[in-house]
């Protein structure tokens, strides 16, 4: 059974970079036709869908975070990672990595498999 | 992009029925048969209940269903539980390779 882990993150300061890790286990990273995803949740507000990253290191953003996002894959470690820049208070979210129920990426929408998710908090 | 717009909140009574709608465009909803939805309790990561507009992941009962018509898709709970009770949010295909939540729905059971 695939499982997903969010890193701790911290406190990060105004303008700095938040950088999160996702730890998989249960499912190799590298299998083709897989795509791995972060979404977020501000604290009593909705989710928002940041960005996929898929094998090879393909990624895909939401057009609204894409100038301050970078997605990588340690497969290795079989981690995949988000990094967000030049973060403010409205980057205060619960951040949750996640994985499809099926393969391609018409099922990338699909988050079947997710993280407990992991709190970031933006404050000086 | 914009958030697909859902009801903030429905209510309904034990054992009866209660549908859920999420309305977008033609950009996103009504271009593809690609709308899933998710519950998510208090202090918990979402679940999928529904994908591909009707169908449902295994394990989820089939007291959910979900179905789309234009640019609205609406998720239904027959047979309501107090366990129901919570948060629902649907999910769309964008296009360009982006995908676009709805803001959320609390359900109230009666």
């Amino acid at each position: 059974q695939v499982q997903l882990q969010e890193s701790d993150p911290g406190l990060v300061k105004p303008a700095e970079t938040l950088s999160l890790i996702c730890t998989v286990s249960g499912h190799s990273i590298t299998l083709t036709n897989y795509y791995w995803g972060w979404i977020r949740q501000p604290p009593g507000k909705g989710l928002e869908w940041i960005g996929t990253i898929y094998h090879g290191g393909i990624t895909y953003f939401n057009p609204s975070l894409k100038s301050r996002i970078t997605m990588s894959m340690d497969t290795s470690k079989n981690q995949f990672s988000l990094k967000l820049t030049s973060v403010t208070a409205a980057d205060t979210a619960v951040y949750y990595c996640a994985r499809p129920y099926g393969t391609g990426w018409v099922s990338s929408g699909n988050l079947g498999y997710w993280g407990q998710g992991t709190l970031a908090i933006v404050s000086s | 992009q914009s958030a697909l717009t859902q009801p903030r909140s429905v209510s309904g009574s034990p054992g009866h029925s209660v549908t859920i709608s999420c309305t977008g465009t033609s950009s996103d909803v009504g271009g593809y048969d690609l709308v899933s939805w998710y519950q998510q309790h208090p202090g918990k990561a979402p679940k999928l209940i529904i994908y591909d507009v009707g169908k449902r992941p295994s394990g989820v009962p089939d007291r959910f269903s979900g179905s789309k018509s234009g640019d609205t898709a609406s998720l239904t709970i027959s047979g309501l539980q107090a366990e129901d009770e919570t948060d629902y949010y649907c999910c769309s295909y964008g296009g360009s390779h982006n995908w676009v939540f709805g803001g959320g729905t609390r359900l109230t059971v009666l």
